[in-house]
């Protein structure tokens, strides 16, 4: 059974700092997908990543994903507020699996 | 944005009451997907298409039963909704490109009293 792990799943950090969120799977899956959800709204894609290696980059964002370590991260380069929100990763095996998601709170 | 609309978006309903969610696409993709959000459970599957009459199982499909009898329509029904399944729904779609991302909806707000 495919499992996804993010961590951590609260942070708290001030503007300006750089941070990493982590999506741990447990299948040797190399489909992997973050979403960006604002309070009370929807999911917004963000990345798809599709093969060892992978990097994407949007803005202060970026995500890689490392099939053999069963990892992907998405990193935070000098957070601002406008990027606080919760991130989800999802894994694709024959479902799609979603992580339990990251809540992020940039303090102004 | 997606053409992607769920109706109600807002339900209030009694247990033991059957209760349908629709989701309707305008973009013709073939995959559709109903999900539940909690909170401290993340998105999870209930049921999918991967085209008209075809659907499968995700991983909370207990309760719930789904039809799709055109490509834009994917309803969800709860057969005798329970207080468990007071939850925010969303709808998916994806294309048959791969690993294609999904587009969710607005999502609907049910709650059973």
């Amino acid at each position: 059974e495919l499992k996804v792990e993010q961590n951590p799943l609260f942070l708290s950090m001030q503007e300006g700092k750089n941070y990493t969120i982590y999506c741990n799977y447990s299948t040797t899956s190399d489909r992997l997908y973050w979403y960006r959800q604002d309070p009370g709204k929807s999911l917004e894609s963000l990345f798809v990543l599709l093969s060892n290696g992978a990097v994407k980059q949007e803005g202060r964002l970026m995500a890689s994903l490392d099939t053999k370590a069963r990892l992907s991260t998405l990193h935070i380069t000098a957070a601002v507020h406008d990027l606080s929100a919760t991130y989800f990763c999802a894994v694709e095996d024959d479902k799609i699996i979603f992580g339990k998601g990251t809540r992020l709170h940039i303090l102004p | 944005d997606a053409g992607i609309t769920q109706s109600p978006r807002h339900k209030v309903t009694e247990t033991g009451t059957p209760v349908t969610l629709r989701c309707h696409q305008t973009e013709n993709h073939r995959y559709m997907y109903w999900y539940r959000q909690d909170p401290g459970h993340g998105l999870r599957l209930i049921h999918y298409s991967y085209g008209v009459k075809d659907t499968d199982k995700g991983e909370v499909s207990d309760g719930y039963s789904v039809s799709r009898s055109k490509t834009e329509d994917f309803l969800l029904t709860l057969e005798s909704a329970t207080s468990s399944q007071t939850s925010v729904y969303f709808c998916a779609i994806s294309g048959v490109e791969d690993g294609e991302t999904q587009y969710f909806g607005p999502g609907t707000r049910l709650l059973v009293l």
